[in-house]
């Protein structure tokens, strides 16, 4: 089975603070994606990776950053944290993006962290 | 506009009645993909189904089924003699691509809630 693991469940930080989430997943997949989650709003897109060293923004890029050094790991980081980035984040990884296009299969989810920013 | 609305936002119903969530989606593309995901308070998504577009044959897996229909752009999820463990978020979501690399977009879910 696919276990995508996230850092912390969850997590408390202030205002202004450089916050790291990490996400790790054992099956050696290929892409990586990072959302957020939010009441009424569903599931949005922040960034997302194919391979090491890359990434795609998506939807909600500003105020974040992201870094994938390694296949198997890819953080999310908030450069200066702030109230309304207060979420549950999310982390998904799929297998291999196939003739360069965002591939088919499903993504497999970890335990989210609820993050708060005071 | 490519989009996924799943109009009921809360349902509630007592153990072993049936209930459908609903699922309709807008593309222009001819080739994309259907999914559903389950959240259980727990948090974590669980892939449920996927299907393609070419591929309108209803699934039946257990007290689960799934209803695609291309020609009202639905694909909607029935559970049979719904169960306390069913109650979750439920989200559809549609892959595309449209002459780019892919976009993968979720509907705003339905929370499904099964009293005993």
């Amino acid at each position: 089975d696919v276990k995508v693991t996230q850092s912390s469940r969850y997590l408390v930080k202030r205002t202004g603070e450089k916050v790291f989430l990490e996400c790790v997943q054992d099956m050696d997949h290929e892409n990586m994606f990072w959302y957020r989650q939010d009441p009424g709003l569903g599931l949005r897109l922040i960034y997302f990776s194919y391979d090491v060293k890359m990434k795609e923004k998506g939807d909600i890029p500003e105020g974040y950053s992201v870094s994938r050094e390694k296949k198997e790991r890819f953080s999310l980081i908030l450069e200066s944290a702030s109230t309304n980035q207060t979420s549950m984040y999310l982390c998904a990884s799929s297998l291999f993006r196939d003739g360069g296009v965002l591939s088919n299969q499903p993504q497999h989810f970890g335990d989210g962290t609820r993050l708060s920013i005071l | 506009a490519q989009k996924v609305t799943q109009a009921q936002t809360e349902i509630s119903v007592v153990e072993k009645e049936d209930v459908t969530l609903d699922c309709v989606y807008e593309t222009r593309d001819t080739t994309y993909y259907l999914f559903w995901y389950k959240q259980p308070p727990s948090g974590e998504l669980v892939f449920l189904i996927r299907r393609n577009s070419f591929d309108e044959q209803n699934e039946i897996s257990g007290r689960y089924s799934w209803n695609f229909q291309k020609s009202t752009s639905s694909f909607n999820f029935t559970i049979t003699a719904s169960q306390v463990v069913d109650s979750a978020v439920y989200f559809c979501a549609l892959l595309f691509y449209g002459g780019s690399q892919g976009n993968l977009i979720f509907g705003k879910g339905t929370k499904l809630s099964v009293k005993p």
